[in-house]
């Protein structure tokens, strides 16, 4: 029971590249996270999705995109990068409201 | 909008004090709170889960309280010790944001030997 996953764990962008982060989990867990962590302002949602097909527009959704295609995995992508989203990206997931959340280890992003 | 405040940024207690960490809210309509405990460079780790319908929850040396009228929960660690040493965050899920969490910005802790 791996919990929840995410990849990659670093990478470095320079402005204007795409990527995709990826976000697992084994739990069966119907909601999904996407959050950037940023020195003194906590953790700002970014994305969520409330089960299988479903995607949603957190605090901070500006410059992201997400899928949610299969039940375990939620990934969040980067169109065009630009340094304002240097900063580390937690996934997280939670079986029901009521539940915990649980946390993956964060991917911790550059774009130069 | 739901805002969660924790007071202090950081503190330091020497080893073997009991640590008081407090997580203010604004709206009291929540559904659930959540406390966490952050590690440098780590994931965040769940420590408790509080319903709205609970005074408090205990686990090991950990007991968190919740008081929704005054719009706060307080973690307490009893008898710290330097593996205690942390950022410790706590998220609110209120009931009209269903399913979505807002954090605190967190309290660093330091617990010397």
């Amino acid at each position: 029971n791996a919990g929840v996953t995410q990849t990659p764990k670093f990478r470095v962008l320079k402005t204007g590249q795409s990527m995709t982060l990826l976000c697992a989990q084994d739990m069966n867990h119907e909601y999904m996270y996407w959050y950037r962590q940023d020195p003194g302002m906590g953790l700002r949602l970014i994305h969520y999705s409330v089960g299988e097909g479903t995607t949603a527009k957190g605090e901070v959704p500006d410059g992201y995109n997400v899928s949610r295609l299969k039940k375990q995995n939620f990934l969040l992508g980067l169109e065009s990068a630009a340094p304002s989203q240097t900063s580390v990206y937690f996934c997280a997931s939670m079986a029901q409201v009521g539940n915990e959340q649980f946390f993956g280890p964060g991917t911790r992003l550059t774009v130069l | 909008k739901q805002e969660v405040t924790q007071i202090p940024a950081a503190l330091s207690v020497p080893e073997g004090e009991n640590l008081v960490l407090n997580c203010s809210f604004t709206d009291s309509a929540i559904y659930n709170l959540q406390w966490f405990r952050q590690d440098p460079g780590k994931g965040l780790t769940s420590l408790l889960l509080i319903q709205s319908s609970q005074r408090e929850q205990t686990s090991g040396r950990l007991n968190a309280s919740l008081d929704k009228s005054s719009g706060r929960s307080t973690l307490y660690i009893a008898a710290s010790q330097p593996g205690d040493s942390a950022t410790y965050l706590c998220a609110v899920m209120t009931t009209d944001s269903w399913g979505k969490f807002q954090f605190g910005a967190g309290t660093q802790v330091v617990v010397t030997p």
